[in-house]
This record gives structure tokens, C-alpha cells and sequence, in this order.
């Protein structure tokens, strides 16, 4: 079956230190997404990238699809400690993916002062 | 407009106790989801619907049942409770025209 792999499965830093996460799946996607889980919290969808080679911007975030549709990934420009939390990536299968997200093992973030 | 909520959020079973997990969504969507969350492993799928009165098996649906009789609820089902799923079960809904998916506040669930 599809599996989504996300490295680092966790990343300690320093506020201010910029942070990546890198997601990789064994099959083509048709679309990834990728969503923040605080604490404690439930996962908040935060993007989704379609095209291959898309990257797009949220503030101090930049989210990236490769050009094969098989990897993702996320930096965070000078962190901060509210970016603390575990970020996932979740892709639907190009090919029989249905109706069904594959969901990444996630990266927890921490933020030290 | 209460998005998606889940009861109970903390429950505590004795292995073989049964019991069921109550999702709700008041955003009139199509889709519903049940994933557990275990360290280190995400989040997996058990069972989704794709509609009042179906369901569909996810990658771990083994010791789960699920319903779907109103299209606003869905309901995760355990009819004999094993220490091997002591998780956090998460629901999550989306619309038949994204696949962005709002999920509830969990259900922390222990089997000792």
C-alpha cells in the first residue's frame, strides 16, 4: 500500500533557527496537503499544493511539491514558539486514491527560547 | 456552527468492554473519517463514509465497526476492547468538493 514517510520525526531548535520537514511518498500523489497539531490539539489543515513544482508561502512558512509529485516539503523561516507542534503531510494517490488521504508519521517541532 | 465535535474526549475500558464513539458535523458534509493516533506512527485510517447509509474499511480496520445513519453523524464502534487499542481516535469530515479535512478534538481512549 501507499506510504508516506516524513523526516526528521523530530526537529529541537532554537527560536529564531529556521526548521524543514521533509515528506516522501512511494507512489505519485495527486495532491498533497500538509496540517499543524498542537499540543494537546487536533490537526488544522494549513495548505494544499496540486501542481508539480508548486510552491507557495504563508507568512514565515513555504511549502513545496516535487516535480515527480512524490515529495513535499515545509520550512519555517526564524521560528518562533508558537510554531511548536507536529506537522503532517497527507497525500491522495494519483491512481486509485479514492476518497482517501495517506497521512505522513509527522515531525514534532520544538522550540526552545 | 460547532464544526466537528467528538464524545466522549477521555474514556477508561477494561479489556473486552464494548463502546461507542460519537462523531457530529454541522457543516452538511459528505465525508466522515475515523483515524487513531499512536506515537510515532500519524495518523491512521480505520473506517470512512462517503454518505449516509455507506462506509468503507481503511488501513486498519480490524476490532472497529462503524455507522452512518443520519449523514451528520458517524459512529466508531468497538465491540470488545483490547489493550492494543488504548490510541487517540480522531474523526474528520470534509465536502465532496476539497479534500481539506476539518477534524474533531479527539477521544483519548485507555484499555487496561
Amino acid at each position: 500500500g501507499q506510504q508516506v514517510m516524513q523526516i526528521p520525526q523530530y526537529q529541537h531548535v532554537q527560536e529564531g533557527e529556521d526548521f524543514t520537514t521533509y515528506c516522501n511518498s512511494s507512489t505519485t500523489l495527486s495532491n498533497i496537503q500538509w496540517y499543524k497539531q498542537r499540543p494537546g490539539g487536533h490537526p488544522v489543515f494549513l495548505i494544499q499544493l496540486v501542481k508539480s513544482g508548486e510552491v507557495k508561502k504563508q507568512k514565515r512558512l513555504t511549502f513545496q511539491f516535487g516535480e515527480a509529485k512524490k515529495n513535499s516539503s515545509l520550512h519555517i523561516t526564524a521560528t518562533q514558539t508558537t510554531d511548536v507542534g507536529t506537522y503532517f503531510c497527507a497525500g491522495r494517490k494519483l491512481t486509485g486514491g479514492g476518497n482517501k488521504l495517506t497521512f505522513g508519521t509527522g515531525t514534532q517541532l520544538k522550540v526552545e527560547l | 456552527n460547532a464544526g466537528v465535535t467528538q464524545t466522549p474526549k477521555f474514556r477508561v475500558l477494561k479489556t473486552g468492554q464494548s463502546m461507542t464513539l460519537l462523531c457530529a458535523q454541522d457543516m452538511n458534509h459528505e465525508y466522515m473519517y475515523w483515524y487513531r493516533q499512536d506515537p510515532g506512527m500519524g495518523l491512521r485510517l480505520i473506517h470512512y463514509s462517503v454518505g449516509e447509509g455507506t462506509t468503507a474499511k481503511g488501513e486498519v480496520p480490524d476490532g472497529y465497526n462503524v455507522s452512518r445513519l443520519k449523514k451528520q453523524n458517524f459512529l466508531l464502534g468497538l465491540e470488545s476492547a483490547a489493550p492494543s487499542q488504548t490510541s487517540v481516535y480522531f474523526c474528520a469530515s470534509r465536502s465532496m468538493w476539497t479534500d481539506t479535512q476539518y477534524f474533531g478534538p479527539g477521544t483519548r481512549l485507555t484499555v487496561l
